[in-house]
C-alpha cells in the first residue's frame, strides 16, 4: 500500500520558535497534498491543500503568513509553523493524494505530528 | 448546518454485539465516501470505502444512500478490538470529516 511519513513524530518547543513539519510520499508521486490539524476529542480540520510547484491553497480561517507550506516536489511537502504558540499545540496530520488514477480520490494518511508548545 | 454530522457518541456496547453508525452530508454533489477508523494519538486509517450498491469487509458493512444523504457503518459481532473513533468522510473538491464516533467494546 501507499506509505506517507511525517518527521518528526512529535516536537517540544518553546513560545516563538518556529517548526518544520516533513511529509513525505515513499512509494508513489503526488501532486496535492493536504495538511490537517486535530485538537483533543475533536476532528481532522483541513488547513490547506498543498499543490507542487503552485502556492497552497488555505482554509477560511488559515493564516498563511504563520503556517507556511512548500510542495517543492513531488514527494516531499513541508509546513512550517512560525512563531509558535501555545494555542498551536496540536496533532497536525498530512495526507497525499496519488497520481495515479485509479486511487485518484483516496488519501494516503501520515502518522502525525504531535506538536506541544510551551 | 456542518457539511458532514455524525453523532459524537460515546457507544459502549457489549463484546459480540451489532453496532451501527449513521452520517449525513449536506452536499448532493459529494463524489465520495469513505469509513476510517483512528486510534487514540494515531493517524485515520481507511476503513473501507462506500459505495451505492453496499460495501461489505468481513464484519464491516458500509451503505450509501444518496436520497436521503447519509451512510451507514454496520459492525456485527463486535470485538475487543474494535474499539477507536470512526470518522465518516466525503470528498467533494475535498475530504471532509466528520467528527467521529467514539466506540468502546466492553469485555
Amino acid at each position: 500500500g501507499a506509505v506517507v511519513s511525517q518527521h518528526p513524530s512529535w516536537v517540544i518547543c518553546k513560545s516563538g520558535t518556529s517548526v518544520k513539519i516533513e511529509c513525505r510520499s515513499l512509494d508513489f508521486q503526488a501532486t496535492t497534498m493536504f495538511w490537517y490539524r486535530q485538537f483533543p476529542k475533536q476532528s481532522l480540520m483541513l488547513m490547506a491543500t498543498s499543490n507542487e510547484g503552485s502556492k497552497a491553497t488555505y482554509e477560511q480561517g488559515v493564516e498563511k503568513d504563520k503556517f507556511l507550506i512548500n510542495h517543492a516536489s513531488l514527494t516531499l511537502s513541508t509546513l512550517t509553523v512560525t512563531s509558535a504558540h501555545p494555542e498551536d499545540s496540536s496533532f497536525y496530520i498530512c495526507s497525499a493524494r496519488s497520481n495515479n488514477v485509479a486511487a485518484y480520490n483516496e488519501q494516503f494518511f501520515g502518522p502525525g505530528t504531535r506538536l506541544t508548545v510551551l | 448546518r456542518k457539511e458532514v454530522e455524525q453523532d459524537p457518541g460515546p457507544f459502549n456496547v457489549p463484546e459480540g454485539a451489532t453496532v451501527a453508525f449513521n452520517c449525513t452530508y449536506s452536499n448532493s454533489a459529494s463524489q465520495s465516501f469513505f469509513w476510517y477508523r483512528q486510534d487514540c494519538r494515531k493517524e485515520p486509517k481507511l476503513l473501507m470505502s462506500v459505495y451505492s450498491s453496499g460495501n461489505e469487509d468481513g464484519r464491516f458493512t458500509a451503505q450509501l444512500n444518496r436520497a436521503s444523504q447519509y451512510i451507514s457503518l454496520l459492525i456485527r459481532d463486535s470485538k475487543l478490538s474494535d474499539s477507536a473513533t470512526y470518522l465518516c468522510a466525503v470528498v467533494n473538491e475535498k475530504l471532509t470529516f466528520g467528527t467521529g464516533t467514539r466506540l468502546t467494546i466492553i469485555p
